[in-house]
């Protein structure tokens, strides 16, 4: 398996443009997950999917901020418009359901390599 | 609701000198206990889990952790460090029969000088 594929790897853009980063999770794995990484804040979960549907955006700092799973294997995180205080890597996560045939029995979350965001 | 504490955000320490990042968990119910290791710029990969059984877990690279519920910790040790260890450690924990969705500290940068 590829592991959980993520583009742009690095994507800069202007204040106001509309930015829009996709993943790709492992084929089988039912949960999704968009996370935030800076140096103030560290590790932000942003909302996270169970079989394409959004369970908690609460971590979803502002409605600049949208995020889709249209199907299985994709999910898209899309800011419009950016701001620079929105730099950062952002990071999708996925694992198989913990109660599911293959899993370990906790949820345990395969990232992918990131998406570097720059807003200048 | 679950939370992690890792007590050191840097910990700088001699290439084959021993090491211990230390991590400290709040939770009301049964957890399930994590360390993911992130090189530069790379994802987050896991290192080991404590689900149940023995305390002690071995993962990846010659890193171990033990879970002591006591003292609501799973600190990570390796005997002998090496360069490639550089990287970024994070705890994480998730309640066991909840959500299972993980919460992860804030991270602890392990320099490895020569």
């Amino acid at each position: 398996d590829a592991g959980v594929i993520q583009s742009p790897r690095h994507e800069v853009t202007e204040m106001g443009q509309e930015v829009t980063l996709r993943c790709k999770p492992i084929s089988g794995h039912d949960y999704l997950f968009w996370y935030r990484q800076t140096m103030m804040r560290g590790l932000e979960l942003l909302i996270y999917f169970n079989n394409n549907v959004p369970i908690d955006d609460s971590g979803m700092p502002e409605d600049r901020f949208s995020a889709k799973m249209p199907n299985a294997s994709f999910s898209t995180l899309k800011i419009q418009p950016s701001e620079p205080r929105d730099s950062a890597v952002y990071f999708c996560a996925s694992s198989r359901s913990p109660g599911s045939v293959g899993s370990s029995g906790a949820n345990v979350l395969t990232f992918g390599a990131g998406s570097r965001l720059t807003v200048l | 609701a679950q939370s992690v504490t890792q007590l050191d955000s840097q910990v700088p320490v001699f290439e084959e000198a021993p090491v211990e990042l230390r991590c400290n968990y709040s939770s009301s119910v049964s957890v399930y206990l994590f360390w993911y290791v992130q090189y530069p710029n790379q994802g987050l990969q896991l290192l080991l889990k404590y689900l149940s059984g023995s305390t002690l877990v071995k993962g990846i690279n010659g890193f171990e952790a033990e879970f002591n519920k006591s003292q609501t910790s799973f600190h990570l040790r390796k005997p002998s460090v090496h360069i490639s260890d550089t990287a970024e450690y994070f705890c994480a924990v998730s309640e066991a029969g909840g959500s299972y969705i993980p919460t992860f500290g804030r991270g602890t940068s392990l320099i490895v000088h020569p």
